[in-house]
């Protein structure tokens, strides 16, 4: 059971927009920075979106990040094929003393 | 450029331990947390644990408390994970990763991962 809460998957057809959603509490995602990571088939996770809305260098700006109190939102515009990968939330849990992941969001293009 | 260089697969009986080893390079190693990430087969990410390089001070969820040590050699920069008393729940990929703070800043870099298959 993830601390974090993510729907399993969002689809849209390519070229559409996806917002993923990263549901927490006052002890985490109120309380600390978030990121977002992607997980390509096959591979280790890649930092994607960073202190809630930061992206690092080399990732496109179609995809965005934002947080509001306890919930933060992932948004993937243009879709592309290669977009399809699962998605991870993550942040410092201040009570808990740990990092958390969300659940993940498999992100589908029809 | 960074890189987290991770030890070969593993095959270990249930009760056994296994000792996973990220070899760093490219950057100060003592400057930079590593942590433990691991990933059943299907499944999500797990955090399991941290080392400050500069210090050896380790932090572990608690769920790993009992069974987890995490380890440096600040000589070769490379960091170690030994999980002790091994069942077929632990069977999964397992991940370092850096981070700068040690406490919610990003992981910017991850290594490619270590499968640990636990298997009679």
């Amino acid at each position: 059971q993830s601390v974090l809460t993510q729907p399993p998957s969002v689809s849209a057809a390519p070229g559409q927009k996806v917002t993923i959603s990263c549901s927490g509490s006052s002890s985490n995602v109120g309380d600390n920075f978030l990121s977002w990571y992607q997980q390509l088939p096959g591979t280790a996770p890649k930092l994607l979106i960073y202190d809630n809305d930061k992206r690092p260098s080399g990732i496109p700006d179609r995809f965005s990040g934002s947080k509001s109190g306890t919930s933060a939102t992932l948004g993937i515009t243009g879709l592309q094929t290669g977009d399809e990968a699962d998605y991870y939330c993550g942040t410092w849990d201040s009570s808990l003393t740990a990092y958390v992941f969300g659940s993940g969001t498999k992100v589908l293009v029809l | 450029q960074v890189q987290l260089v991770q030890s070969g697969a593993e095959v270990k009986k249930p009760g056994a331990s296994v000792k996973v080893s990220c070899k760093a390079s490219g950057y100060t190693f003592t400057r930079y947390y590593i942590h433990w990430v691991r990933q059943a087969p299907g499944q999500g990410l797990e955090w399991m644990g941290r080392i400050n390089p500069n210090t050896g001070v380790t932090r572990y969820a608690q769920k790993f408390q009992d069974r987890v040590t995490v380890t440096r050699d600040t000589s070769i920069n490379t960091a170690h994970m030994d999980l002790t008393r091994l069942t077929s729940d632990d069977t999964a990929v397992y991940y370092c990763a850096r981070d700068f703070y040690g406490s919610g800043s990003p992981f910017d870099s991850w290594g490619r991962g270590t499968l640990v298959t636990v298997s009679s």
